[in-house]
């Protein structure tokens, strides 16, 4: 079945410093990918949705200057988190859409969990 | 508030039947979908329905729909410990997808 993977699985950095999320669709091109952030019992944030080609589009209240994305194939999205404090410490999980298949369902990334100290 | 909601937390013993509801907001939904997150994961996708249907199973599994009253549920039969989780219901409607909150299912032995 279709894949999505994301990397790294989890990072630990300092403040002040920028980190980057890979997330990559392995058998199918993927358009358009998603990005959530996911805060303790709590439920899925939509941040972003991520267009293959040209400038994402950010949900109301995400910084587009604090959470960079670059969506430059239709296999690959990344989210770069810049200069990073710790209250951007989340669970961030990106999602694609196989456009291909029946339904297109949205398949998820593992996640990764970021702590900023 | 969420657009999706569902109840937070429901504790079965093993072997019984785990019910877990949904209640969603637009009508124009295309599919709805349940998620299982397990610890430290990503969402797994479980199983979807079409806005038409009103009953899908596959295996242990049973989605009921009632469109009128915009509710969702899944059951899930003879529960197993592994079937410990977070189940998400999701809504989607032109590549927009929203989430419940999801529900912690415990399963005790």
């Amino acid at each position: 079945g279709a894949v999505v993977s994301q990397h790294p699985s989890w990072v630990i950095c300092k403040s002040g410093t920028s980190v980057k999320i890979e997330c990559r669709s392995l058998d199918f091109q993927a358009t358009t990918m998603f990005w959530y952030r996911q805060f303790p019992k709590q439920s899925l944030m939509l941040m972003a949705t991520s267009n293959e080609g040209s400038k994402a589009t950010y949900e109301q209240g995400v910084e587009k200057d604090k959470f960079l994305i670059n969506h430059a194939s239709l296999t690959l999205s990344t989210l770069t988190v810049t200069s990073a404090h710790p209250e951007d410490s989340s669970f961030y999980i990106c999602s694609a859409s196989d456009p291909s298949s029946y339904n297109s369902p949205l398949h998820f990334g593992n996640g990764t969990r970021l702590t900023v100290t | 508030g969420e657009d999706v909601e569902q109840s937070l937390f429901l504790s079965v013993r093993e072997g019984d039947s785990s019910v877990i509801n949904c209640t969603y907001t637009d009508s124009s939904s295309t599919y709805l979908y349940w998620y299982k997150q397990e610890p430290g994961a990503g969402l797994q996708l479980l199983t979807y329905i079409f806005s038409n249907m009103d009953m899908k199973q596959d295996q242990r599994l049973t989605v009921l729909l009632n469109k009128k009253d915009k509710h969702l549920s899944l059951r899930i039969a003879d529960t197993q410990t592994g079937d410990s989780a977070i189940y998400f219901c999701a809504e989607t409607h032109n590549n927009d997808m929203r989430f419940g909150a999801g529900t912690r299912l415990t399963v005790k032995p």
